[in-house]
Order: C-alpha cells, then structure tokens, then sequence
C-alpha cells in the first residue's frame, strides 16, 4: 500500500532554532502534500496545501514566514518551522495524495516537536 | 462554514458491535473517510465512501452514509481490543483534496 514517511519522528530544540521536517511518499507520486498540526487529544488543523513545484498555499492563521514549506519533488516536501519557540511544540503531520488515485490520502507517522 | 462533529468518547465490550457517529454540515462533500490514530502515531485509513453512495462493507467495517442529513457512521463488527483507538471522520469539499476532520471519536474496548 501507500506509505508516507516523516523524518524525524521525534525533535527537541532550543528556542530560537529552526527546525526542519521531511515528508516523503515512498513508493508513489505526490502531486499534493498538505502539512497538519495536532495539539494533544484534539483534531487535526490544517496548515498549508503544498503542490510540487509551487508555492504553498496556507490557511488562514498560519505565519507563511515562520512555517516554510517546499514541494522539491514528487516524493519530498519539507516544512521548517523557523525561530521556533515552546508554543510551536506540536504533533505535525503530513499527508499526500497519490498521483494516481486522488480519491485517497495517505498520512505519515508524525513528527513530535519540543521547543524548550 | 464547514463543520464536522463527533461524539468525543465510545466504550464497548470485546466481541461487541461499535457505531461511531459523524455528522457534516457541507452538502457539496465529495468524498467521506474515516481514519484510525492509535497513541502517537499518525492517521491510518480505514475506508472512504464517495457521496453518491450509502453504504459501504469492508470486513469488520461498515460505512453508512445519509446525505439528506449528512449523517456518517462507522460501525465495527466484533470489535477488538486492538481497535482501541481515536477514529476521526473527514470530509473532503473539492479537488483541491482538503480534508475537514471531526473532533476524533476515542474508542475503549473493555476486555
């Protein structure tokens, strides 16, 4: 089946660092990727739409300049959160649809990060 | 606005059926899922359904669909204590592949 993969699976940093996450669709291409966050026992808030070779389009609410995304390739999008500081410590999630069925979309495992 | 709700918590006993209930408020949804989130983890789909449908069977699962009052369930046959879990519906509006998710229904299986 579809996997998508996060690297890292887990991150902890100092404040004022910037941290970057990758999304990779292993085994399918990835015309669209989208990027969540999840605070603990809630829903997951949608943060960007990420289409390959364009600039992301971002919800209403997310600061484009501290959550960069890039859409490098089919299989790879990134998202780095810049000058982070402890409110940033979330779950993030990533999602793609498969090229060849965009009736579903595949999540990764997530990655946990922890700004001190 | 798009709103997706959930019952926020489920118990059962092994063996038991469990029904998950998800209500929308979009009638222009195109396609509906249902993921499971076991602790720490990330989302896992279990099934989707396309709107023009009502039900859905998949092994142990079935997807019920009513568009009139844009009523989800999720119904799990003998359920097990691995489906202990948090199952968030989705809804997806357009092409763009967006999804809205409910609030996440926690499922406890009691042995």
């Amino acid at each position: 089946g579809a996997v998508v993969s996060q690297h890292p699976s887990w991150v902890i940093c100092k404040s004022g660092t910037s941290v970057k996450i990758e999304c990779r669709s292993l085994d399918f291409q990835a015309t669209t990727m989208f990027w969540y966050r999840q605070f603990p026992k809630q829903s997951l808030m949608l943060m960007a739409t990420s289409n390959e070779g364009s600039k992301a389009t971002y919800e209403q609410g997310v600061e484009k300049d501290k959550f960069l995304i890039n859409h490098a390739s089919l299989t790879l999008s990134t998202l780095t959160v810049t000058s982070a500081h402890p409110e940033d410590s979330s779950f993030y999630i990533c999602s793609a649809n498969d090229r060849g069925n965009t009736d579903t979309q595949y999540f990764g495992p997530g990655t946990r990060l922890t700004v001190l | 606005g798009e709103d997706v709700e959930q019952s926020l918590f489920l118990s059962v006993r092994e063996g038991d059926s469990s029904v998950i209930n998800c209500t929308y408020t979009d009638s222009s949804s195109t396609y509906l899922y249902w993921y499971k989130q076991e602790p720490g983890a990330g989302l896992q789909l279990l099934t989707y359904i396309f709107s023009n449908m009502d039900m859905k069977q998949d092994q142990r699962l079935t997807v019920l669909l009513n568009k009139k009052d844009k009523h989800l369930s999720l119904r799990i046959a003998d359920t097990q204590t691995g489906d202990s879990a948090i199952y968030f519906c989705a809804e997806r509006l357009d092409n763009t592949g967006k999804l809205i998710f409910g609030q996440g229904t926690t499922l406890q299986v009691k042995p």
